[in-house]
């Protein structure tokens, strides 16, 4: 699986959209842009994936450059519950199941 | 969306005992499942894939005879951690599906 690079920290005013940035710049064709993430103590929660073109669901939108080497996870009004470890994942397939690769995430701290 | 549920979600235990770890798929079924591991403040590490009715498959480190994956059913895979020591105390987290649907996470701690 292609390696993805993500900032380790970022602060956002809580109301505020919280624009994620994550680099894939290796990424193949058949990956996929997988987004999760970690409250403290919790299991991951999946937000959002996408193949190339945006997403959008009702927890965020996903944007995924026309080259598919970045993409951008917006969490449009962001609030205090919010506050995580946001992973990007790139994953094919092997086998039946996606395998997911995670990196060191970026800490979103959603400030009041 | 697809629940998974773990249990029990936090276990103590005494040097040398051994603890069985469930992850159950509870409305969906499951012919794979993911159980990894994570340490406090680090990321979420890959231990083995489980397949319904056949052995699982360990990632490079992972020892096989310590971490014993049973997956008998679509709904349920567990996971023992054989004679844990203090270094095995961690956060198993397991994962179900297609998806990727992941558990509460197991908080384990060995004294």
């Amino acid at each position: 699986d292609a390696k993805t690079t993500q900032p380790p920290s970022m602060d956002c005013a809580e109301g505020r959209a919280a624009n994620l940035p994550c680099n894939h710049s290796t990424i193949s064709g058949n990956e996929y842009v997988y987004w999760y993430r970690q409250i403290h103590s919790q299991g991951p929660q999946y937000i959002i994936h996408g193949l190339k073109n945006n997403e959008t669901n009702e927890m965020a939108s996903l944007i995924i450059t026309e080259d598919r080497k970045s993409s951008t996870l917006i969490l449009p009004h962001a609030t205090l519950r919010d506050t995580a470890v946001y992973y990007c994942i790139v994953s094919g397939m092997q086998g039946s199941a996606r395998q997911l690769t995670f990196g060191s995430g970026t800490q979103l701290t959603v400030l009041p | 969306g697809a629940v998974v549920s773990q249990h029990p979600s936090r276990v103590i235990c005494k040097s040398g005992t051994s603890v069985k770890i469930e992850c159950r798929s509870l409305d969906f079924q499951a012919t794979t499942m993911f159980w990894y591991r994570q340490f406090p403040k680090q990321s979420l590490m890959l231990m083995a894939t489980s397949n319904e009715g056949s052995k699982a498959t360990y990632e490079q480190g992972v020892e096989k005879d310590k971490f014993l994956i049973n997956h008998a059913s679509l709904t349920l895979s567990t996971l023992t951690v054989t004679s844990a020591h203090p270094e095995d105390s961690s956060f198993y987290i397991c994962s179900a599906s297609f998806e990727q649907f992941f558990g509460p996470g197991t908080r384990l701690t060995v004294l």
